[in-house]
């Protein structure tokens, strides 16, 4: 088995700011995701990465980075905080074959202040 | 564009009554389709999944029925237990694509 650790848990930043969460994952898988999912609705995806030095955006890309900076680890940076962003941030990964299992992070929650 | 709608956003059954969740899309590209169940303050986890070579998947307790023809399917969670409730997302994606679409999520509760 595996775990993806996703850091901080929780992360207060200041209107305005550039803040960012960071995942690494050790089930050698190629593909990561991330994902925000606010209160009551379903999981819109941020970016995405099929293998390592590789970057897709999602359907919800404007206002965030994101970097594969290895196979094992995927940040996402949110360029310019807003309080309509708190939302829980979820980083999950597979393997590089469509139609498979995504396992999921336990999620870092943004507080925009 | 939603691409993957579910029904209803929240739930009630009793204990030992089937619950059943719905869930529709557009995409007729789409060709898996999993379910995942989230418990509060966890992550989703898979629970079952179906490509369309068959209308029904069945693990336990748990079925997926699946109609092509109307771009719809359905989760039964037969003899519900309270350890069931949870948050449960419909999810699709077609071959050769990485991108998971995420329904809303309905919301179930199973009363003892």
């Amino acid at each position: 088995g595996g775990i993806i650790t996703q850091t901080p848990k929780f992360l207060i930043g200041q209107e305005g700011q550039k803040l960012t969460l960071k995942c690494q994952q050790n089930f050698n898988h190629d593909t990561m995701y991330w994902y925000r999912q606010d209160s009551g609705k379903g999981l819109r995806l941020i970016y995405y990465s099929i293998t390592e030095n590789d970057l897709q955006k999602g359907d919800l890309s404007e206002g965030y980075d994101a970097s594969r900076e290895k196979k094992s680890s995927f940040s996402l940076t949110v360029t310019s905080a807003q309080k309509n962003e708190m939302a829980v941030f979820l980083c999950a990964s597979s393997i590089m074959i469509s139609g498979n299992t995504l396992y999921f992070g336990e999620g870092s929650r943004l507080i925009v202040v | 564009q939603q691409q993957v709608r579910q029904s209803p956003q929240s739930l009630t059954v009793w204990e030992g009554e089937t619950a059943i969740l719905n869930c529709s899309y557009e995409n007729s590209a789409f060709d898996y389709f999993p379910w995942y169940w989230q418990f509060p303050r966890e992550s989703p986890a898979l629970l079952i999944a179906i490509r369309p070579v068959s209308n029904k998947k069945e693990d336990g307790r748990f079925t997926i029925f699946f109609n092509k023809r109307e771009k719809k399917l359905s989760l039964h969670i037969t003899d519900s237990q309270p350890g069931d409730s949870a948050t449960y997302f419909c999810a699709a994606t077609n071959t050769g694509n990485y991108k998971y679409v995420f329904g809303a999520g309905t919301r179930l509760k199973v009363i003892a």
